[in-house]
């Protein structure tokens, strides 16, 4: 089945505490991106990636970090993470083929809550 | 400037009745791609329609239909026939040719199907 995952789907941490949102897709798709949702501001692009090795950040991209050495892997890093980054985070993948067309696809969203 | 406004932050509508969410964007690139979202209480984000700004015709999946009027940069989603099933969040978002990469949403509009 085509599909984003990620892991884990709930976390509750403490600030400071480094962290890792994995997110792994199996649809060869070149394009993947990072989201956090909150309430009354809709979905921002945190980071997103075009292809292994190449990352770009989006609208709210301090305080995070990606790497992307696979094509199916796009983890999401707090190095220190705070309480304004508590949040629904959505990880999403695309094929590219230099079309617009290309609808996302999403991951089921990680809930993160950073006390 | 917001890329994506959507300023009905709340809608109601009877069952069986059609329903028109607003969607503005701004933009200079001639050339990009307009997508509506929808997120249920479940929290998944399911693709529902697309347009392009070359699209000659409105697109329209279903009930779902996008009114779009490029000279005054709206595309409004309409959905026909309301299901109870229709009660979720929806985005609207864009992605722009030059940039290609970035994707815009906006802050969503919340649904609720009356019985």
């Amino acid at each position: 089945e085509a599909q984003v995952t990620q892991n884990p789907r709930y976390l509750i941490t403490v600030t400071g505490k480094k962290l890792t949102v994995t997110c792994s897709q199996n649809m060869n798709h070149e394009y993947m991106s990072w989201y956090r949702q909150d309430p009354g501001l809709g979905l921002r692009q945190i980071y997103y990636s075009m292809n292994v090795e190449v990352t770009d950040k989006g609208d709210v991209p301090e305080g995070y970090k990606v790497s992307r050495k696979e094509k199916r892997n796009f983890p999401l890093i707090l190095e220190s993470p705070s309480p304004n980054q508590t949040s629904l985070y959505f990880c999403a993948s695309s094929s590219l083929r230099d079309r617009l067309d290309n609808e996302q696809f999403f991951g089921p969203g990680t809930r993160l809550t950073v006390l | 400037a917001q890329k994506i406004t959507q300023t009905q932050p709340g809608m109601f509508v009877q069952e069986k009745e059609a329903v028109t969410l607003d969607c503005t964007y701004d933009t200079s690139d001639p050339s990009y791609g307009l997508f509506w979202y929808k997120q249920p209480s479940s929290g998944e984000m399911i693709f529902l329609i697309y347009q392009g700004s070359y699209d000659q015709q409105n697109a329209t999946e279903g009930r779902y239909s996008l009114n779009f009027q490029k000279a005054r940069k709206s595309a409004n989603l309409v959905i026909s026939a309301s299901q109870l099933g229709d009660s979720a969040m929806y985005f609207c978002a864009m992605r722009e040719q030059n940039t290609g990469n970035q994707f815009y949403f906006g802050t969503g509009t919340s649904l609720t199907v009356i019985p």
